[in-house]
């Protein structure tokens, strides 16, 4: 089966616009993880889905950020007026039931660049 | 504050040779931890995991050790191969489950030699 898939896997964006990134979970799985990547960094965990809500948005770095996931399956994470500090790798990762062990499948990332 | 550590942020081997990488943690209510691999342009990819009841958890070429007094977690690769070259994360989710955010160390960016 696919895993999970990111559009777009570029972004380039001048300051202060407004972007979108979406993520496609694997088929099935209930958990949604946004994280970001920065260079030289490990990614950095940005919220998470169970369903429908956010069960942990405690990563999201300012109320410029938002994600949703209205139907449980496909998610956005939705950026208003970006700066420069916005840029990074955004990787989304999908997992089955909780307590399966911890594993999540990551998509490839999209990677953002604020001018 | 980084709860997950990792500290060297590069090693070279040669191939058929031991690679070892290591991870420290400060946070002492984890108590499961992942390795990712990652690929230059994709996403991390799950390798192996330990729970704090083992000390030590094989799977083929790959062997996790836990050291729960030190903090301290390492990965062995034998024999390393050059396909192996990649950049490896230690992770860990929130004390007291298996699920769940995951905090990761920076990586350590390996390299094996033919």
């Amino acid at each position: 089966g696919a895993g999970v898939s990111q559009t777009p896997s570029n972004k380039v964006t001048e300051k202060g616009k407004y972007v979108e990134l979406r993520c496609d979970p694997i088929s099935g799985h209930t958990a949604l993880y946004w994280y970001r990547q920065s260079l030289g960094q490990g990614p950095e965990f940005l919220i998470y889905f169970q369903g429908t809500g956010a069960a942990d948005d405690s990563g999201l770095p300012n109320d410029r950020f938002f994600a949703v996931r209205p139907e449980g399956s496909v998610s956005t994470l939705k950026i208003q007026r970006t700066e420069r500090g916005d840029s990074a790798v955004y990787l989304c990762a999908s997992s089955s039931i909780p307590g399966q062990g911890g594993e999540q499948f990551f998509g490839p990332g999209t990677r953002l660049t604020v001018l | 504050d980084q709860q997950v550590k990792q500290n060297s942020p590069s090693l070279s081997v040669q191939e058929g040779r031991i690679s070892i990488l290591n991870c420290d943690y400060t946070n002492s209510m984890f108590d499961y931890f992942l390795w990712y691999k990652k690929y230059p342009a994709e996403g991390p990819t799950f390798l192996i995991s330990i729970s704090s009841i083992k000390d030590k958890n094989e799977d083929g070429r790959f062997t996790v050790f836990l050291n729960k007094s030190a903090k301290h977690l390492s990965l062995h690769i034998v024999p390393s191969q050059p396909g192996d070259s990649a950049v490896y994360f230690c992770a860990a989710p929130p004390g007291g489950t298996s699920y769940g955010k995951l905090t990761f160390g920076q990586g350590t960016i390996l390299t094996v030699h033919p």
